[in-house]
């Protein structure tokens, strides 16, 4: 059965560096998403993605985060500076429409910032 | 602005009983609502979804059922298992939006 990947399973990096979260999305999907959950928190939308743009945003995905898909088949979230609360699950999601279709997840990256 | 809560925040209960777990919504304009399962450290897997013209959904043993006027889900587990134990979370979708927005969950424990 298709799956969402994303690599790596858990990234520690200190404050102030760049990462990059990459997501291989299910094959003929168009609608790509990124989630975090902070531990013990809710999960919570950053960013929808289709068509090579940015369809929606929260508050919470500032200019300190992008996304791209660079190829056919991957969907980054790039993170700049990053800051000691950026430490997360981050959880990619893809669907193959928009309204009606199921969101599926992919197993998340840790993100620890030291 | 929508708010979802999830009634226990953790349940324990003996394997084989039947079990309900709660999920409640401010705004009744949705357009479906998703139930997942979180297993600890892990992503999260949808177990249904129940589009916003639908009474309920069925997988298995389980059942999810939508009330929109009152703003409710339930997700009915039957005959729980000690592989049940996870977190289930359910996530609501709004009219004319991408996003999803969560409940925080409700932590679930089946007793061999």
């Amino acid at each position: 059965e298709p799956e969402v990947t994303q690599t790596p399973s858990h990234q520690v990096t200190q404050m102030g560096q760049e990462v990059i979260l990459r997501c291989v999305p299910i094959s003929n999907h168009l609608y790509f998403y990124w989630y975090r959950q902070i531990l013990g928190q809710k999960v919570e939308f950053l960013v929808s993605f289709y068509n090579n743009e940015i369809s929606e945003k929260s508050e919470i995905f500032d200019d300190q985060f992008s996304v791209e898909r660079p190829d056919g088949s991957n969907f980054t979230l790039k993170i700049r500076s990053t800051k000691l609360e950026d430490s997360a699950m981050y959880f990619c999601a893809s669907s193959e429409g928009l309204q009606g279709y199921e969101q599926y997840f992919g197993p998340g990256t840790r993100l620890t910032v030291t | 602005k929508q708010e979802v809560t999830q009634i226990p925040a953790a349940l324990s209960v003996p394997e084989g009983e039947n079990l309900v777990l709660n999920c409640s919504f401010t705004d009744s304009a949705i357009y479906n609502l998703q139930w997942f399962r979180q297993d600890p450290g892990k992503g999260l897997t949808s177990l249904l979804l129940i589009q916003s013209s639908q009474r309920e959904q069925t997988s298995g043993r389980l059942n999810a059922s939508l009330d929109k006027s009152s703003g409710r889900s339930t997700l009915y587990i039957a005959a729980s298992q000690p592989g049940d134990s996870a977190t289930y979370l359910c996530a609501a979708r709004m009219n004319r939006d991408d996003k999803i927005i969560f409940g925080k969950g409700t932590r679930l424990h089946i007793l061999p």
